[in-house]
């Protein structure tokens, strides 16, 4: 079945990176599109960004342009996020989901990350 | 893209009907059948419930249904169930701006 693990999350002081990772099985990882989507504490979801099947293309929020990059790597069914100057704002558990059409069908479990002084 | 507006909170007893609104506007949920719904159930990632306004994946129970007047999408859940429990939210894409989530709205078995 369709399985999707994020790794990566931790304590981060704010201004410093962070790359999160998603290892992707169960599916022809290369067939879809890939979402980063995030939940503060007691908050509701926030799309981050999407990547198309062939990285050709990405979109992303406007409250992450600029310092944080999705990318993936096909023949390791893996999708990452990197997170750069990261803000107080940014914390938040961040969930991997598979994308087709215009949904999200299945996510992962989630993985925290705080950014903290 | 401003966030889709939901109620915080519905609720209901056990067998009763409860429908939870998301509105947009005519730019929007008004101008997309691209609507979808996920649940989640506390301390658990999200689940697709609805996609394009009232079409259920395969294994949710037709008891949950949606639909789209004008700007605002519904979800109801019908003869409502303790394991309903769970936060929902409304989700949209749109080419332009990506995907947007509704505010979310925690649904309570009375």
């Amino acid at each position: 079945q369709v399985q999707l693990v994020e790794s990566g999350g931790g304590l981060v002081k704010p201004g410093g990176s962070l790359r999160l990772s998603c290892a992707a099985s169960g599916f022809t990882f290369s067939d879809y599109y890939m979402s980063w989507i995030r939940q503060a504490p007691g908050k509701g979801l926030e799309w981050v960004s999407y990547i198309s099947s062939s990285s050709s293309y990405t979109n992303y929020a406007d409250s992450v342009k600029g310092r944080f990059t999705i990318s993936r790597d096909n023949a390791k069914n893996s999708l990452y996020l990197q997170m750069n100057s990261l803000r107080a704002e940014d914390t938040a558990v961040y969930y991997c989901a598979r994308g087709d059409g215009t949904v999200h069908t299945n996510w992962g479990q989630g993985t925290l990350v705080t950014v903290s002084s | 893209q401003s966030a889709l507006t939901q109620p915080p909170s519905v609720s209901g007893s056990p067998g009763q009907s409860v429908t939870i609104s998301c509105t947009g506007t005519s730019s929007d949920v008004g101008s997309y059948n691209r609507v979808s719904w996920y649940q989640q159930p506390p301390g658990t990632a999200p689940k697709l419930m609805i996609y394009e306004v009232s079409n259920r994946p395969s294994g949710v129970p037709d008891r949950f249904s949606g639909s789209k007047s004008g700007n605002t999408a519904s979800l109801t859940i019908s003869g409502l169930q303790a394991e309903d429990e769970a936060d929902y939210y409304c989700s949209l894409y749109t080419s332009s701006s990506g995907y947007v989530f509704g505010t979310g709205t925690k649904v309570t078995v009375l």
